[in-house]
């Protein structure tokens, strides 16, 4: 079955340290996205990619990275600049970027505590 | 960034009790609205994707409207079930980004008592 995987589920992060999230889809989706939630929020757009090679900004970039050098794979890093990277990161995938009606297929989640 | 609202923030109900929510968002730059089911520890999963200003999409027991002059969408679930227990999210999208970029609101967690 096509899906998006999402690891690790939960992650522990010391003050100072890089971590990577990973995010991985077997949907031949063109584009993928990362959210952020916190509690009593909306999903929060970090990165978005909509071809190989190519990625943007979204609303709360500030502190996080992203790469795209394969279509299936979109990861992204938490970096020591991140402010406050305790919460639950979301990626998702859908068949086009701009233009396309569909919605998105969504991982299950990567939840981020810094300790 | 423009809000997308929804409420309640949550809501109780007894099976078989039917209920709805709302969504809303601004009424200009409309280009889609989506309406997602959460179940806790699993992936959002899309419901319905609503583009024209009146369109009413039906799924089972679950339905939504769409009012796009007022900014504003609802989802019915009639006769609750346990199982209808979850987060449900509306994400809308503005025309000004090509429809690319979506504006998710908080969601409404929904409680189904047996």
């Amino acid at each position: 079955d096509g899906g998006i995987t999402q690891s690790p589920k939960y992650l522990f992060r010391k003050e100072g340290q890089n971590v990577t999230l990973s995010c991985e889809q077997n949907l031949n989706h063109d584009a993928m996205y990362w959210y952020r939630q916190d509690p009593g929020q909306g999903l929060r757009l970090i990165y978005y990619s909509q071809i190989v090679n190519d990625f943007q900004k979204g609303d709360i970039a500030e502190g996080y990275s992203v790469s795209r050098e394969k279509k299936e794979s979109f990861p992204l890093t938490v970096t020591s600049a991140q402010k406050n990277p305790t919460a639950f990161y979301l990626c998702a995938s859908s068949i086009g970027g701009q233009g396309a009606i569909g919605g998105y297929t969504f991982g299950s989640g990567t939840r981020l505590t810094v300790v | 960034i423009l809000n997308v609202e929804q409420s309640p923030q949550s809501l109780h109900v007894q099976e078989g009790d039917s209920t709805n929510f709302t969504c809303s968002f601004p009424s200009s730059n409309f280009y889609a609205l989506h309406w997602y089911r959460w179940e806790t520890a699993k992936s959002p999963e899309a419901l319905f994707v609503m583009t024209l200003n009146g369109d009413e999409k039906k799924k089972g027991r679950i339905s939504a409207t769409l009012n796009t002059k007022e900014g504003y969408s609802y989802l019915y679930i009639k006769g609750s079930q346990p199982e209808d227990s979850a987060t449900y999210l509306c994400a809308w999208r503005p025309w000004d980004t090509g429809g690319f970029k979506t504006i998710f609101g908080a969601g409404t967690r929904l409680f189904v008592k047996a």
